[in-house]
């Protein structure tokens, strides 16, 4: 059964760059029909989803945090990254990585599984 | 974006009762629709797709109906394992967009 797991600093100053790292275990980030990305939660708060990559080709973003978002795939080492740069303590929540079904999947863009989630607070 | 409205915010309820909790779109979205179950310390997991789809291994006491604007999901008898918080997410559009939750306690 696919595993996600996110790992990252769980501190980051503001201003500088959030960089976080989802591994796949036990299926392959190349099987075509699924993207890969990152939803995030602020504590006690709902789901923001902040974008997902096809293969290494295509990228989508939420317009609200695209000037300051960049996910990217490593196949070679079946991960797939987060970086989200000048971050506030508006960023301060708890970061998911999933696997997202495809448009054509009768499950259109719909996530499943998700990583356990990491905590990434941002504080000077 | 496409605004998703969940009520209500929090229900309280028994168990062996069955509950409905209702999300409504800003646009049409078709059956584009998932629910997922979240509890507490925990990732989200998927219940429901495409608006009525069971995905594999969901007790068949949940399910989900609707189209265009507006979908329930349903628990027709409550088990002690269904307090939670239930989020519904559109797939219409990007950007994916989540309903606020409804937050299921035990009365």
């Amino acid at each position: 059964q696919l595993q996600l797991q996110e790992s990252g600093p769980g501190l980051v100053k503001p201003s500088e760059t959030l960089s976080l790292t989802c591994s796949v275990s036990d299926g392959s980030i190349s099987s075509s029909g699924y993207y890969w990305g990152w939803i995030r939660q602020p504590p006690g708060k709902g789901l923001e989803w902040i974008g997902s990559i096809y293969y290494s080709e295509s990228t989508y973003y939420n317009p609200s945090l695209k000037s300051r978002v960049t996910i990217s795939v490593d196949t070679s080492k079946n991960q797939f990254s987060l970086k989200l740069n000048s971050v506030t303590a508006a960023d301060t929540a708890v970061y998911y990585c999933a696997r997202h079904f495809s448009y054509s999947s009768s499950c259109r863009l719909c996530v499943d599984p998700w990583g356990q989630g990491t905590l990434v607070t941002v504080s000077s | 974006d496409i605004q998703m409205t969940q009520s209500p915010p929090s229900l309280s309820a028994s168990l062996g009762d069955r509950v409905t909790i209702t999300c409504r779109a800003s646009q049409s979205i078709s059956t584009y629709l998932s629910w997922y179950q979240q509890k507490p310390g925990k990732a989200p997991k998927l219940l429901i797709y495409a608006a009525s789809s069971l995905q594999s291994g969901v007790p068949s006491r949940f399910s989900g109906t609707g189209s265009g604007t507006d979908f329930t999901l349903t628990i027709s008898s409550l088990q002690p394992e269904d307090f939670a918080t239930y989020y519904c997410q559109q797939s219409y559009s990007i950007p994916i967009t989540f309903g606020q939750g409804t937050r299921l306690e035990i009365k």
